[in-house]
């Protein structure tokens, strides 16, 4: 079925380990994005993709790394990970920037650095 | 900035009961508004949307109005369910060319039977 498709579900890592969240649709969206949840903070946006190979910052993008080489990927890689980045993280795609078009969220992912 | 306000949880009523939670905004220009569902352990749905001042979004009894004067955008339900029992947010999508979300920080809502 179609859909936006993220992998793993969970993660355990350690402190200092890199570690690639992994984002795939089916849609051919354009629009990607990359938010973490964390208790008391809702959701935050790390980064995110307006079309392949074009990328750009959220508000909370230190420390992590993102690419687009393929409209349907979306990669998240933590270069070093660290306490801080044990979240539960979400991908998610819009079809075009119209104002009225929602998001199509993933299942999430909840990564553990210990 | 732009910002968006909703109330903080949890909520809990009994099955049956009136619905409202709370979403107030600010921001410049026209955004549009959303409700968003998050089921334990899934990722957020989108529940409904209004893109402009009076509109109404529903979906599965829910109802929002967007309330410019107010800057308002209100969930509502007449009678919920335990199925209903979930965290839901509310966003806005900015004007100008700009095509990201603020959300709100969730409020959790548990349906006893």
């Amino acid at each position: 079925d179609a859909g936006i498709t993220q992998s793993p579900r969970y993660k355990i890592t350690e402190t200092g380990r890199q570690v690639t969240l992994m984002c795939h649709q089916t849609w051919s969206h354009s629009y990607m994005f990359w938010y973490r949840q964390d208790l008391g903070h809702g959701l935050r946006l790390i980064y995110y993709s307006a079309a392949a190979d074009i990328t750009d910052k959220g508000e909370v993008p230190d420390g992590y790394v993102v690419s687009r080489s393929k409209t349907e990927n979306f990669p998240l890689t933590l270069e070093s990970a660290t306490r801080s980045q044990t979240s539960v993280y979400f991908c998610a795609s819009k079809l075009d920037d119209a104002l009225g078009y929602g998001y199509t969220f993933g299942s999430g992912t909840r990564l553990t650095v210990v | 900035g732009d910002s968006v306000t909703q109330m903080e949880g949890p909520v809990t009523l009994s099955e049956e009961a009136f619905l409202t939670i709370n979403c107030t905004y600010t921001a410049t220009g026209y955004p549009s508004l959303f409700w968003y569902v998050q089921y334990p352990g899934e990722g957020l749905q989108l529940l409904l949307k209004a893109t402009k001042a009076d509109d109404k979004g529903s979906n599965k009894g829910f109802e929002a109005t967007y309330r410019k004067e107010t800057t308002s955008f209100h969930l509502e339900k007449g009678s919920v369910q335990v199925s209903d029992s979930a965290v839901y947010f509310c966003a806005l999508s900015l004007t100008s060319g700009t095509y990201k979300y603020i959300f709100g920080t969730g409020t959790r809502l548990k349906v006893l039977a």
